[in-house]
């Protein structure tokens, strides 16, 4: 069985401040993990993904992410936030292995305050 | 351009009245899925396809149907849809492995009356 743990509903930060959004995860085997980020009225985009190689992850518009087995958690963070980072972020966790099973977190609205 | 597309963007439907929504992608992904996302339970996955032909049921199968005749298409079908089946539906696809990320399309919004 797998699950993840969006620890957070609302993160609200001010522009320029940084940003943690978390997720911890429990799965019974080596999981992938996933940051997936979804704007107002748009379809979900992939931000990064961890599959088991270097547990500090780089995605795209300057976000990254830890792979903590010790911890079970994957956060997200950003060094300075943007306005155009609000948004909502979800926290996926994955298998494949015979078949192919998908997890995703409830989402974690991210507030920019100017 | 890869993409995933859905058809239509937004339908509003009455109860009972049968309706397909369209999903088509153009990377020969073999994982296909859908998922429907309602506010406060996060997106959930109503049935999925590892490859032609071989489908299988997510969190909330209830109420759908899908197919799987071509490796690009995999629409779902709503044989009698309900008021409680409004919600964003969307389509997912990806290649077969622990590396792939999904490829999501941009949603189609139902509302059933």
């Amino acid at each position: 069985a797998q699950s993840v743990t969006q620890l957070d509903s609302h993160v609200s930060v001010s522009e320029g401040t940084p940003v943690l959004l978390r997720c911890n995860y429990s799965s019974s085997y080596s999981p992938s993990l996933f940051w997936y980020v979804q704007h107002p009225n748009k379809g979900l985009q992939l931000l990064l993904k961890y599959t088991s190689a270097a547990t500090l992850v780089k995605g795209i518009n300057g976000f990254e992410a830890e792979f903590k087995k010790s911890e079970t958690s994957f956060h997200l963070t950003k060094p300075s936030a943007h306005m155009s980072d609000a948004a909502e972020y979800f926290c996926v966790v994955s298998y494949s292995g015979g078949y192919q099973k998908v997890t995703f977190g409830i989402g974690t609205k991210l507030q920019v305050i100017p | 351009e890869a993409q995933v597309t859905q058809n239509p963007r937004y339908l509003i439907t009455v109860t009972g009245k049968k309706l397909t929504v369209t999903c088509s992608q153009n990377m020969n992904h073999e994982y296909m899925s859908w998922y429907r996302q309602d506010p406060g339970l996060g997106l959930r996955q109503i049935y999925y396809s590892m490859n032609v032909e071989v489908t299988d049921k997510g969190d909330v199968p209830e109420g759908y149907k899908v197919s799987r005749k071509e490796k690009r298409n995999f629409p779902l079908i709503l044989e009698s849809p309900s008021p409680n089946q409004t919600s964003l539906y969307f389509c997912a696809s990806s290649m077969r492995d622990r590396g792939g990320g999904y490829t999501f399309g941009s949603g189609t919004r139902l509302t059933v009356v």
